[in-house]
């Protein structure tokens, strides 16, 4: 049961510049999740954004969620090279009654040096 | 520093072997949950348990079987690999479910069925 859709699916910039990746999801959600997983590895949570929220910063990272559209945003700002890796958004299920997420297929991001 | 391990990062077994995927946390969460990843498919859901002994199917659970016997260990298994069955599997862990309620996640195993 695929929920949210990430857009783009591979994204490459120059270091320096911003990255935007886009979800867009099909019900009504709690809250939706940012994570990052580099290459090979487990994925690791970025930020919580609350559907009673609009936009929730955390260091180069800002959120937006736009409940009506059914959409939310991650940019990155002054992306580096250590930023390279699969951001992947993920929306409560059930209404989240056991904690399960619904995760999208993932942004690809390239940054190069 | 919270922590969730998995027993092995790559594993080859053979088709018709048993495999046993163990996973363990030490943040003393209710939830624990296994994924597989593909590419082009995204994480999957196969299982996921909410307290000792309980188990719920996920969107894939066909071929799979899970344990849990002791809150901090989730055991995925498969009772008779097929090659179907290669993918990177993801274990992961969360408190109960309230307002918050990341998941945080182990390494992940490469499993290659032959």
């Amino acid at each position: 049961s695929q929920q949210g859709e990430e857009d783009p699916q591979a994204l490459s910039i120059q270091e320096g510049e911003n990255a935007t990746m886009n979800c867009s999801y099909k019900t009504s959600i709690n809250n939706l999740q940012w994570y990052r997983q580099n290459s090979g590895r487990g994925l690791v949570h970025l930020i919580l954004i609350r559907s009673n929220e609009r936009e929730k910063h955390s260091g180069r990272l800002r959120v937006t969620l736009d409940t009506s559209k059914k959409s939310s945003s991650l940019l990155i700002t002054a992306s580096r090279a250590a930023d390279t890796a699969s951001y992947f958004c993920a929306t409560d299920a059930d209404g989240g009654s056991q904690g399960n997420l619904i995760f999208g297929k993932g942004t690809k991001l390239s940054v190069k040096p | 520093d919270v922590k969730v391990t998995q027993s092995s990062r790559y594993l080859v077994k053979r088709t018709g072997e048993k495999v046993f995927l163990e996973c363990v946390q030490d943040m003393d969460h209710e939830n624990m949950f296994w994924y597989r990843q593909d590419p082009g498919l995204g994480l999957r859901l196969i299982y996921f348990s909410y307290d000792v002994k309980m188990k719920e199917k996920g969107d894939i659970p066909e071929g799979y079987s899970v344990s849990r016997e002791k809150k901090e260990r989730f055991s995925l298994i498969l009772e008779s690999a097929s090659t179907n069955q290669t993918s990177m599997y993801l274990c992961a862990s969360s408190p109960v479910p309230g307002l918050v309620y990341e998941q945080y996640f182990g390494p992940g195993t490469r499993l290659t069925v032959t």
